[in-house]
């Protein structure tokens, strides 16, 4: 069975401060996706990046990065020089197929409240 | 803005009532998901159309009826509901290529029952 673990509940920062969310997961499957999802009080889920197992190259888009370490199951995701509208509630996710489709193995999320 | 639109965004229903929650892709995606997503918790898959085949239902009631007319639309039909229903319900879709699946979701539909 797959496992997604965000032990952060809650983070609150202030503006312009580094901030890293934890992602840990289990699966036995030797190729997986992992992903990272915004979700703003509006409700929509906010693709983010994916990440595929076969491709361990960190990313970094702007002011998000990511570090996908295989060696210890963890995808973490930095925010640098955060701002307020960051603030959100962020799911890290695994991935299984299903057919054409697949299923979604999500963390229990972290709300990151950012203040001015 | 997302590529899944998803109608209403609010829907305040009594329990005696029928409706229907929309959603509508045009990615050319031919997989297409309902989920459930309850305060404070992440989403939970309901169902997982491929196709416009049914494929996957994770033993949601039958008060929740799923219908795909074709590979661009989804349709939840809601029959019944229990105030506990209340929650937002996403809709959702994707496509697998070579390097991968990604779901893309929609605005959700905020879904009240009294």
């Amino acid at each position: 069975a797959q496992k997604v673990t965000q032990a952060q509940t809650e983070i609150s920062v202030v503006e312009k401060e580094d901030v890293t969310l934890d992602c840990v997961y289990e699966t036995r499957d030797t190729t997986y996706y992992l992903f990272w999802y915004k979700q703003p009080p509006s409700g929509e889920l906010v693709f983010l990046i994916r990440r595929n197992s076969f491709d361990e190259q960190n990313e970094i888009s702007g002011r998000y990065s990511w570090n996908f370490q295989k060696s210890t199951s963890s995808f973490n995701f930095t925010i640098t020089a955060s701002q307020v509208v960051d603030s959100a509630v962020y799911f890290c996710a695994l991935s299984e197929r299903e057919g054409n489709g697949s299923r979604l193995t999500f963390g229990e999320g972290t709300q990151l409240t950012v203040n001015p | 803005d997302t590529e899944v639109t998803q109608t209403p965004k609010h829907l305040v229903m009594g329990m005696t009532n029928k409706k229907s929650l929309k959603c509508e892709q045009h990615m050319g995606h031919r997989a297409m998901y309902w989920y459930k997503q309850k305060a404070k918790k992440p989403p939970e898959l309901m169902f997982v159309y491929s196709y416009e085949k049914l494929s996957i239902n994770e033993s949601v009631p039958s008060r929740f009826s799923p219908e795909c007319p074709n590979s661009s639309l989804l349709n939840l039909h809601l029959h019944a509901l229990q105030p506990e229903d209340s929650a937002l319900y996403l809709c959702a879709s994707s496509q697998w290529d070579r390097s991968g699946n990604t779901i893309y979701f929609g605005e959700g539909s905020w879904l009240t029952v009294v």
